[in-house]
């Protein structure tokens, strides 16, 4: 089953303009991941947070946890049409040995027109 | 930087064919992973590994198996392939590194079976 359901589905800015992505998950977690996925390619990954943290930034990325309402933000700011691409929110659950299982959205469909 | 490599970018197979995914990862990573990606499901864990000769099943290990006799290398094998099991294949690696693992993933193989 998804852990991570991302929202919107689908998204279509102008250059210069800020992109919000959001995610929602089920079960407690150990810490929460986004990753970029450009058409036909493998994931990249780009942030991590982990459970005990609220906020981090990464260059125009800024990312949000809130565990109490089991969900975390992805914000691009200034987005360019380079930020085309597809982004996916991930969670490693909690507790026991999970080898670093990771749990994917279905992502969202970020387009930057020029 | 982590090189993860998929040995096809494209294959096309004929149902009933036995068919064979390799990854080779370049950084000594424990953990391996092969996940499918289809529409609207996002990435869904087939099987994972987390150490030589050691297997875990995923999400959807049903049509599959995995082989990983040395430690860079982790093979996915479809036994006998069918139409449904047309998707694109990724993999990806990541060490041990106690709550904060962040996976890198190859290209990407795009298999279509006929």
């Amino acid at each position: 089953s998804q852990q991570g359901e991302e929202d919107p589905q689908a998204l279509s800015i102008q250059e210069g303009e800020n992109a919000t992505m959001n995610c929602s998950y089920k079960t407690s977690i150990n810490n929460l991941q986004w990753y970029r996925q450009n058409s036909g390619r493998g994931l990249v990954h780009l942030i991590l947070i982990r459970s005990n943290e609220r906020e981090k930034h990464s260059g125009r990325l800024r990312v949000t946890l809130d565990t109490s309402k089991k969900s975390s933000s992805l914000l691009i700011t200034a987005s360019r049409a380079a930020d085309t691409a597809s982004y996916f929110c991930a969670t490693e659950r909690e507790r026991g040995t999970s080898y670093g299982k990771l749990t994917f959205g279905q992502g969202t469909i970020l387009t930057v027109h020029p | 930087d982590v090189k993860v490599t998929q040995s096809s970018r494209y294959l096309v197979k004929r149902t009933g064919e036995k068919v064979f995914l390799e990854c080779v990862q370049d950084m000594d990573h424990e953990n391996m992973f092969w996940y499918r990606q289809d529409p609207g499901l996002g990435l869904r864990l087939i099987y994972f590994s987390y150490d030589v000769k050691m297997k875990e099943k995923g999400d959807i290990p049903e049509g599959y198996s995995v082989s990983r006799e040395k430690k860079e290398r982790f093979s996915l094998i479809l036994e006998s392939a069918s139409t449904n099991q047309t998707s694109m294949y990724l993999c990806a690696s990541s060490p041990h590194t106690g709550g904060k693992n962040i996976q890198y993933f190859g290209a990407g193989t795009r298999l279509s079976v006929l």
